[in-house]
């Protein structure tokens, strides 16, 4: 089964900056990989799909990009409300394994 | 408005069984794969399961393969889990998605708020 690596495991960074977490997949999955938020005690929400397509009603300041086995989802200006878990996720077949999640928190 | 509402989520002892349900609204069921994902206190996401739009066709994550099935029925918009031989391991908030396709190899873009297992004695 493919295995999926993100990193960093977490990160802290100031409002404005520009965070990037990266998403890796032990063989090839093309662009089928997803990006998901899930924010303290909420229920997960799509962000991003087909790794750089953004979900509607997602802010722009979120983007995606990558294709094979390297993702990378970048935040160009931190909010607090995006304090959050981001998860990545395969879906060309099953399983649909998630990364294990990077946590971003404002410092 | 796309609405899932899990139930059957509870205190169960190992060794023992479940059936979890997820009520679907807003969209044409029998059009869409679902799935279930669950998360223990504290961890990640693990993906569960998928279920075809059609329900000919079933996937399981090796951890629970045997012991859990999932089902459908379209006369009730109802997506099941079936969880049988529960072990502490499976102790978890169970979420129903929907998937953006129906054959189970797209992104989940709907969640329910899910429903809690927990599995001890």
């Amino acid at each position: 089964d493919i295995q999926m690596t993100q990193s960093p495991s977490s990160l802290s960074a100031s409002v404005g900056d520009r965070v990037t977490i990266g998403c890796r997949a032990s063989q090839g999955i093309s662009n089928y990989l997803a990006w998901y938020q899930q924010k303290p005690g909420r229920v997960p929400k799509l962000l991003i799909y087909a790794a750089s397509t953004l979900q509607s009603g997602v802010p722009s300041r979120f983007s995606g990009s990558g294709s094979g086995t390297d993702f990378t989802l970048t935040i160009s200006s931190l909010q607090p409300e995006d304090v959050a878990i981001y998860y990545c996720q395969k879906y060309n077949s099953a399983p649909l394994t998630f990364g294990q999640g990077t946590k971003v928190e404002i410092k | 408005e796309v609405q899932l509402v899990e139930s059957g989520g509870g205190l169960v002892h190992p060794g023992g069984s479940l059936r979890l349900s997820c009520a679907a609204s807003g969209f044409t069921f029998s059009s869409y794969a679902m799935n279930w994902v669950r998360q223990a206190p504290g961890k990640g996401l693990e993906w569960v399961s998928s279920i075809s739009a059609s329900g000919g066709s079933t996937y399981y994550a090796d951890s629970v393969e045997g012991r859990l099935t999932i089902s459908r029925d379209k006369s009730k918009n109802t997506l099941y889990l079936q969880l049988n031989s529960l072990r502490a391991e499976d102790t978890a908030v169970y979420y129903c998605a929907k998937d953006t396709g129906p054959y189970g190899d797209g992104p989940l873009d709907y969640w329910g708020q899910g429903t809690l297992v927990t599995v001890s004695s």
